[in-house]
């Protein structure tokens, strides 16, 4: 799977976007994008994922540049309850057996939300 | 919405005891993960698990290790002889299928050896 570079940590104030960015640029055509967050320790929780089209569900948008070697998360009106570690991971084939279709963490980015 | 669940949510046990966590995953899921996250690192892929069998494990998963899904609904993960490094949080994930499913995980068990 394609490696990803996220920022360790990111402001944002309360009621405003949070525009988390990912470079994924050795990304291949079949590879999606995934978004978790984990808050404090709790299990990391799904956001949203795409493959090459920009995505919104109710919790986040993920735009996903045409070339596909980046995507943002945006979380429209941040809240406190969103202060987390933010995961971006990209997901697909590999040639070969024994590919499940694990996810690889990385570090990720940790939001902090301030009021 | 359906959910992962685990338990017990914590579980203390002496080093070279035998554990086993507990996990009920999503109901029409066939694809079913371990994780671990060691206090401040990041959570690493222990395991995963399709029609009944390891579809593929990492190093960390070793003959100490074992998984199992003895009936239609528990997937559960057993440690035969823990060390104190096993001291982690254990977090068991489920999907419903590979590259445009997601993975849904339970909120884990924090194992302490002591």
């Amino acid at each position: 799977d394609a490696k990803t570079t996220q920022p360790p940590s990111m402001d944002c104030a309360e009621g405003r976007a949070a525009n988390l960015p990912c470079n994924h640029s050795t990304i291949s055509g079949n590879e999606y994008v995934y978004w978790y967050r984990q808050i404090h320790s709790q299990g990391p929780q799904y956001i949203i994922h795409g493959l090459k089209n920009n995505e919104t569900n109710e919790m986040a948008s993920l735009i996903i540049t045409e070339d596909r070697k980046s995507s943002t998360l945006i979380l429209p009106h941040a809240t406190l309850r969103d202060t987390a570690v933010y995961y971006c991971i990209v997901r697909g084939y590999l040639h070969g057996s024994g590919n499940t279709g694990k996810l690889i963490f990385g570090q990720g980015t940790t939001l902090q939300v301030k009021p | 919405e359906p959910e992962v669940t685990q338990t017990p949510s914590h579980q203390v046990t002496q080093m070279g005891q035998e554990v086993i966590l507990r996990c009920v995953p999503i109901s029409n899921h066939l694809y079913f993960y371990w994780y671990r996250q060691i206090l401040g690192q990041k959570v690493e892929f222990l395991v995963s698990f399709y029609n009944n069998e390891i579809s593929e494990k990492s190093e960390i998963f070793d003959d100490q290790f074992s998984v199992e899904r003895p009936d239609g609904s528990n997937f559960t993960l057993k440690i035969r002889s823990t060390k104190l490094e096993d001291s982690a949080m254990y977090f068991c994930a489920s999907s419903e299928g590979r590259y445009n499913s997601p993975l849904h995980f339970g909120n884990g068990t924090r194992l302490t050896v002591t």
